[in-house]
């Protein structure tokens, strides 16, 4: 069972904003560490999104974006487009001394 | 250009052992902790093992204690994942990832080997 929360699916129309949210604890999110944003198309690896809550790497355009407060996170898209289409999934650090994931959200481009 | 690969994965009985490597290029590998994160089939991403760049500190997540072992060579940029006693619930993709300074975010993931657990 994952740790952080996620809804399964999400989805949106071409042009159209989506939010993605991810719910921890007192123990992760709720403790104040960071929460990154990972973004898997189908068949290849894991992408990072979003680092530190709200930082893009380089090359990640800027209709993605992160936000943090309390114990949950959530990603925005904006401007959807057919190549977002991707399982996301978020991620933080827990008191347990481990890394902990959300259990991914497929989004739809209808 | 930074790049991570993956190699060792296969078939292997439940009870067996299986050795994975990871061979890093295009960066300096010892000034970066690496980790191992796995996919189930179908299933989302778990973490797995963690290492920091000296190899000194190690960690599992609870499901894998005492069955894998984290190590690495700096000298051959390579990482490496030791998994014995497997199980049918340890088949799954696993990757390698390289992790951001100072934080518990992985910038850069290898393609991912295959390990399945059955008899």
């Amino acid at each position: 069972q994952p740790v952080l929360t996620q809804p399964p699916s999400v989805s949106g129309a071409p042009g159209q904003r989506v939010t993605i949210s991810c719910t921890g604890s007192r123990s992760n999110i709720g403790a104040g560490y960071d929460v990154h944003w990972y973004q898997q198309l189908p068949g290849t690896a894991p992408k990072l999104l979003i680092y530190g809550n709200t930082n893009r790497p380089s090359g990640v355009p800027d209709r993605f974006s992160g936000s943090k407060s309390g114990t949950s996170a959530s990603l925005a898209i904006t401007g959807l487009q057919a190549e977002d289409e991707a399982d996301y999934y978020c991620q933080s650090y827990d008191s347990s001394l481990s890394r902990v994931f959300g259990g991914g959200t497929k989004l739809t481009v209808l | 250009e930074v790049q991570l690969l993956e190699s060792g994965g296969g078939l292997v009985q439940p009870g067996g052992s299986l050795r994975l490597s990871c061979a890093a290029s295009g960066f300096t590998f010892s000034d970066y902790a690496m980790s191992w994160v796995r996919q189930a089939p179908g299933k989302g991403l778990e973490w797995v093992s963690g290492i920091t760049g000296s190899g000194v500190s190690t960690y599992y997540t609870d499901s894998v204690k005492g069955r894998f072992t984290v190590s690495r060579d700096n000298s051959k940029n390579t990482l490496y994942l030791q998994m014995n006693s497997l199980r049918a619930e340890d088949t799954a993709v696993y990757y390698c990832a390289k992790d951001v300074s100072s934080s518990s975010s992985m910038d850069v993931w290898g393609q991912g080997t295959t390990v399945t657990v059955s008899s």
